[in-house]
Formats: C-alpha cells, sequence, structure tokens
C-alpha cells in the first residue's frame, strides 16, 4: 500500500521567505509526527498530531513555526521569515494508533535550502 | 550531553564481516527501542522495535538492550554492500510518542 508522501521534496527558499510543507500520512493512520534532521544528525521531534489535536509542539524551535492537521489527515508544516538555520530535511512520520509506543513510519522528507 | 549518544563513524567493513553498532542513553525512563536505516536522501525504515530489556532477532540483525547499562546494540551478521546506509538508535518512554535519535552512524560494506 502507499506510505507516508511529502511534498515538496525540495524546496529553495530566500531567506524572510515563507514555506509550506506537506504530508500525507498513511491512510487511516491517527497519529502523524514532524521531525527536523540537521546533516549529519539523527532527527529531532518537532510536534505530534493525535487526529487533529495538536498534543505535543515542545520541540518547534520558535514561533515562526506552526503546524497544522485541520481535519486529522494531511499535515502543513509552515515555516515563517525562513532563516538559513532552518535548512535541514523535514520530515513527517505517522502511526496507525494513538498507542504512544505504536509504530512510527516515516515519508522521504522534504529538503529546505535557505539561501 | 545529549539524552542519546552514538557514534557517527564511519565505519568500514568487508562483505560478510559482522557489524555491531551501539548507542548509550541517559534517561531511564526509556522503554522502547528501536533500529532504523536510512539510505541516503532517504526516509528512515524501522529495522528493529524492542521494548525493555533483552534480545530480539530477526534475519541477519539482532538488537540487544541493557537497561541496566543503559546500552543498546545491533548486531548485523553476513553483511552486504547493500546494508551500506545510515543506520539511527531511537528510544521513547512510552508517555508520548516522541522519538529520541542519536546521530546516526554509517556503515559502508565494501565487496
Amino acid at each position: 500500500g502507499a506510505g507516508v508522501s511529502q511534498s515538496p521534496r525540495y524546496k529553495v527558499a530566500k531567506r524572510g521567505q515563507d514555506v509550506a510543507l506537506r504530508c500525507d500520512p498513511i491512510s487511516g493512520h491517527v497519529s502523524l509526527f514532524w521531525y527536523q534532521q540537521a546533516l549529519g544528525q539523527g532527527p529531532e521531534f518537532l510536534t505530534y498530531f493525535q487526529n487533529e489535536a495538536q498534543l505535543d509542539k515542545s520541540g518547534l524551535p520558535s514561533d515562526r513555526f506552526f503546524a497544522e492537521r485541520p481535519e486529522g489527515s494531511v499535515s502543513t508544516l509552515k515555516i515563517q521569515r525562513t532563516q538559513q538555520e532552518d535548512s535541514a530535511v523535514y520530515l513527517c512520520a505517522s502511526s496507525s494508533t494513538s498507542g504512544n509506543a505504536d509504530t512510527q513510519y516515516f515519508g522521504p522528507g522534504t529538503r529546505l535550502t535557505v539561501l | 550531553q545529549k539524552e542519546v549518544e552514538q557514534d557517527p563513524g564511519p565505519l568500514s567493513v568487508p562483505e560478510g564481516a559482522i557489524v555491531s553498532l551501539n548507542c548509550t542513553y541517559s534517561n531511564s525512563a526509556f522503554q522502547y527501542f528501536m533500529w532504523y536505516r536510512q539510505y541516503s536522501r532517504k526516509g528512515p525504515e524501522l529495522l528493529m522495535y524492542t521494548y525493555s530489556s533483552g534480545n530480539k532477532e530477526d534475519g541477519r540483525f539482532t538488537a540487544q538492550v541493557d537497561k541496566s547499562s543503559k546500552y543498546i546494540s545491533l548486531f548485523i551478521r553476513d553483511s552486504q554492500p547493500s546494508d551500506s546506509a545510515t543506520y539511527l538508535c531511537a528510544m521513547s518512554s512510552g508517555n508520548t510518542g516522541k522519538l529520541i535519535f542519536g546521530q546516526g552512524t554509517t556503515l559502508q560494506v565494501k565487496p
């Protein structure tokens, strides 16, 4: 079946521009996670949704980062006034239940480069 | 100090070798331990999932967890060139779904 998809796969933004990154989780998956992966590093947690509710946003690095999942399926991560330090791969993952130890399936990521 | 420490390598081995990868951690609340494999420009793919201490085997892969030492390992037997990738350890307390990852170890298996 289809896995987690993300778009765009690559995004180049000029410093100060706003960007929106999309995640399509596996159909029916309740939980959705966003992670940020800097070059040569492991993924770092940004935020977590259970259906449409954002239950944990403790990893968002600043108020320039905003995520939503209004209908409990597709999610968008928005970054306002991008900075060079925002350059990274943004990974989305979904899991089938609200169980906190459930397996997370990752998408291919969106590689954001801020010039 | 990071919650999860992992040697980034790179690690280069000949085909057929046994590979040992490991992570240490500091948070005693971690109960769920995972190993992900990540190929270049791809998302992480789950390899092994272990709850609490003990061993788990799946084909050529064996995961070990020693909670008393806060140390986890992944062993790959009869390594293949297709195993060349970055291996990420990840952990969770189970209180939330948040995963804490190590830095990742880059492995190259030479034919």
